[in-house]
Order: C-alpha cells, then structure tokens, then sequence
C-alpha cells in the first residue's frame, strides 16, 4: 500500500534531549513537509523540502532539523533548543514541489505524539 | 502571511442534521484544501476546491473566491463524521506547497 508512515506513534524525551521522528513515504513524491500541532489548535510549519537535498523552514523552525538524503525519507530532529516540544508532529507530503496555483494535495501520515518528562 | 478563520470553533450534532462549516481568509487564496482529522489524529484531504463547488457524497464544499470564504457542507451526519475540519490554503504569494491552516472546526455527532 502507498503511503506515509511515521514512527514511533509516542515518544517521551528528557530535558536537553535531542530525539528524532521519522517519516518516510513510498509515495514518489517530491516534496515533504513537517508541521507542529499543540491542543485545540491548527497546523503550524516546521520545515519542507520541495526536492531531495534542499529543504527550508517553515514558521516555526527554531529548535528543530530536518535532512533530505533520500526521497522517500524527511526525518525531524527535536533538539533540547526547543523548549516547548510537547505537542503532535504530522509529516506531509506532495506530488510536487507546488507552485502558486498548485493543485496538490496534501497527504499526511498518522502522527507522533512527544511528550517532554 | 494569509489568515484564516474557522467557525463555529465547536458544533455537537445529532445524527442525522445537517451542518455548515465556513473558512474566511484575508487575502486572495490559492489551492485551498478541506481536512477531516479524526479522533487518532489522522488527517485526510477531502476537497481541492480553489472556486466553484464540488460533492462527495454527504459532503459538499464551495468556495467564492472573490468573497474569501469557502463553505463545508456536510448532509445527514453520521458519528463518523466527529474529529476536527480544517480548511487550509496557500494564498496570493505562496510558493510550493505551503498551507496555511485554520484553527479548525471541532464536530461531535451524537446519537
């Protein structure tokens, strides 16, 4: 099946703990993209990379890493900078890079819920 | 950037009723999307509408562009149908794609 995945489902961090949340896709798709969302609110932007070896930050980028060695993988590295990491990481990905007047959609994967100790 | 603005923030329904959700921005939109996130946490695309309207069974949605606000119908609801609806899009200067996203809509259907 075709798809995005995202692992682990839950991770707990310590204080002044960098973890990493994995997202790889099989998907084909070019561009993916990682957003923050805390209770009860909206999606924010991290990061996202339109292509393999370039990516860039989203509007919430402080504290956090990303690379894009291969296609189908965009990990996310939480690093002890971000002093607020509680919240659920949603991966996405699209078709293409998108350009004003894309009609992409975005596909998403089921999330990974951090929580800080 | 663009704005967007969802209401009502809540909505609990009965089984069966009919429900309107609406998504107002601050700017002209591009490539604007409807989500559904369930109780789990995933979300699912359920509309590309950038103007016009478009169906999908109980769902409907229809955007008027040169007014900034785009419409969620949803028909005959079902339990199903309970998570939270964001609308999201990429407005007048976006490039990739880059969403912006609502605060959502939070639907509960009850039996």
């Amino acid at each position: 099946d075709g798809g995005i995945t995202q692992s682990p489902k839950y991770l707990f961090r310590k204080e002044g703990q960098n973890v990493t949340l994995s997202c790889e896709q099989n998907l084909n798709h070019d561009a993916m993209y990682w957003y923050r969302q805390d209770p009860g609110q909206g999606l924010r932007l991290i990061y996202y990379s339109q292509i393999v070896n370039d990516f860039q930050k989203g509007d919430i980028a402080e504290g956090y890493s990303v690379s894009r060695e291969k296609k189908e993988s965009f990990p996310l590295t939480v690093t002890s900078a971000q002093k607020n990491p509680t919240a659920f990481y949603l991966c996405a990905s699209t078709l293409t890079g998108g350009w004003r007047g894309s009609t992409d959609t975005q596909y998403f994967g089921p999330g990974t819920r951090l929580t800080v100790l | 950037g663009i704005q967007v603005e969802q209401s009502p923030p809540d909505l609990i329904l009965q089984e069966g009723a009919n429900s309107t959700l609406r998504c107002n921005f601050s700017d002209s939109v591009n490539n604007l999307q409807w989500f559904h996130q369930n109780p789990w946490g995933q979300l699912i695309n359920l509309f590309y509408i950038p103007s016009g309207t478009k169906q999908n069974g109980r769902l409907s949605a229809t955007t008027v562009a040169t007014e900034r606000y785009s419409l969620l119908y949803i028909s005959s609801s079902q339990t199903t149908d309970s998570g939270v609806y964001f609308c999201a899009s990429l407005g007048p200067t976006g490039t990739a794609s880059k969403l912006t996203f609502g605060t959502g809509t939070r639907l509960q259907v009850t039996l």
